[in-house]
């Protein structure tokens, strides 16, 4: 079946501009989580959506960033006034019900110029 | 706070050997998970294998095993007759909750680079 996906791969973006970035999880998983992924480092957890329960948001790195998600589907991360710093690549990844193992997606690689 | 370390920066291996990635962990909670992904060069993270604080075995996925050792709060990959595809980083995770109905949030090693060797 089909995987996680998230749009768009890359954005090229100028300091101080807003991005909105994709992820569409793998249909009926019902865990959503948003990772940030720094040249040469690990993941850092940013958010995590889980059915329709208050998401978790104690990851998030500023105010600047914020995450929806649609019921169980489709989920945006939204950076306003983006920062040289925030340049990364960001991973969203879901997870069934009763299962440890989070499918991730390809990732978006965002660079802030 | 849960804190994961792997101290091993690059790991460099002979094909068809065995290597041993170390991976230490810090936690407070009784009931935690730990994982080690792989992550290519294309950037994907591939789930290698998985360990429940309670298993009592070390787990085993085909050429990858999990060395578990609870006490020490270790949990090595150990992944025998290395293959060229293998080269890659390798981040060894752990997750916080307990249950099926686990909440998940993966807290992530800085990763070792593995380079096989024909």
């Amino acid at each position: 079946g089909a995987g996680v996906s998230q749009s768009p791969s890359n954005k090229v973006t100028e300091k101080g501009k807003d991005v909105e970035l994709r992820c569409d999880p793998i249909s009926g998983h019902t865990a959503l989580y948003w990772y940030r992924q720094r040249l040469g480092q690990g993941l850092e957890f940013l958010i995590y959506f889980q059915g329709n329960s208050a998401p978790d948001k104690s990851g998030l790195p500023s105010d600047r960033f914020s995450a929806e998600r649609t019921g169980e589907s489709v989920s945006t991360l939204t950076i306003q006034r983006t920062q040289q710093e925030d340049s990364a690549v960001y991973l969203c990844a879901s997870r069934p019900r009763g299962s440890y193992e989070q499918y991730f997606g390809p990732g978006t690689r965002l660079t802030v110029t | 706070a849960q804190k994961i370390t792997q101290t091993q920066p690059g790991m460099f291996v002979q094909e068809k050997e065995a290597v041993t990635l170390d991976c230490t962990y810090d936690t407070s909670d009784q009931s935690y998970g730990l994982f080690w992904y792989k992550q290519p060069s294309s950037g994907e993270m591939i789930f290698l294998i998985y360990q429940g604080s309670y298993d009592e075995q070390n787990a085993t996925e085909g050429r990858y095993s999990l060395n578990f050792q609870k006490a020490r709060k270790s949990a090595n990959l150990v992944i025998s007759a290395s293959q060229l595809g293998d080269s890659a980083m390798y981040f060894c995770a752990m997750r916080e909750g307990h249950g099926g109905t686990s909440y998940g949030k993966l807290t992530f090693g800085q990763g070792t680079i593995l380079t096989v060797h024909p």
